[in-house]
């Protein structure tokens, strides 16, 4: 299966900045996706990563706050746009790489909004 | 409701128990249903998956689905120690296993020895 690196591993970052989040893949992939999964839940699926297109967005999260880019079949970013305390989770990115083979994901972002 | 319900323990077990993991579902459009182990501080980890009802075996570790039901099951023999984790189910609809994914809330489960 495909090797994911997600950058940064964790970060402390102060109300009202942004941080973005790097997903590296060894392998050309089809689809990126990126979960959040809070403090004790599970994941949730915050959006798909077009490669050349906007990403498609779930129910409860938008563009604005989430900007995601997808510029090649290895490599994709999400910002967390102006963080509020609500916004600390993990952030994990997965890969799908062919047709009926399962998702793989990173080991996360942990970030905590003080 | 959830789409995908699943108990969140912690279950305890003895070491070399037979533990059984299970989910619920309520769209009958999930096709693929896959098991995730997730350990503390890292990404959940893939263990298995079955495409539509069946069992699947590898090693200690056996799925089942009954789509009929909408319920799908995790066995785990002779667990051990370091199968301590939290386990998740997830599903995916459409033709391909790669689809999104709808998790289930995570089982999380202790292993004594």
């Amino acid at each position: 299966s495909a090797v994911i690196s997600q950058k940064p591993s964790r970060d402390i970052c102060q109300r009202g900045t942004s941080l973005t989040i790097q997903c590296q893949v060894d392998s050309q992939v089809t689809m990126m996706f990126w979960y959040r999964q809070q403090p004790g839940q599970s994941l949730t699926l915050i959006a798909t990563a077009n490669q050349g297109s906007e990403a498609t967005y779930e129910s409860g999260f938008v563009i604005d706050k989430f900007p995601i880019s997808r510029p090649n079949l290895t490599f994709s970013t999400l910002t967390v746009s102006n963080m509020s305390p609500e916004d600390s989770s993990i952030y994990l990115c997965s890969v799908g790489s062919a047709k009926d083979q399962p998702q793989h994901f990173g080991d996360g972002t942990r970030l905590s909004i003080l | 409701q959830k789409e995908v319900e699943q108990d969140p323990g912690p279950l305890s077990v003895p070491e070399g128990a037979i533990v059984s993991l299970n989910c619920t579902y309520s769209n009958s459009a999930f096709q693929y249903f896959m098991w995730y182990r997730q350990y503390s501080r890292k990404g959940p980890e893939l263990l298995m998956y079955t495409y539509s009802s069946g069992n699947k075996e590898d090693g200690r570790f056996t799925a089942q689905v009954d789509k009929s039901s909408k319920y799908i099951s995790l066995f785990i023999r002779d667990s051990q120690p370091s199968d301590s984790a939290t386990y998740l189910c997830a599903m995916s609809h459409g033709n391909n296993a790669g689809n999104m994914l709808t998790f289930g809330g995570g089982t999380r489960l202790m292993v004594k020895p």
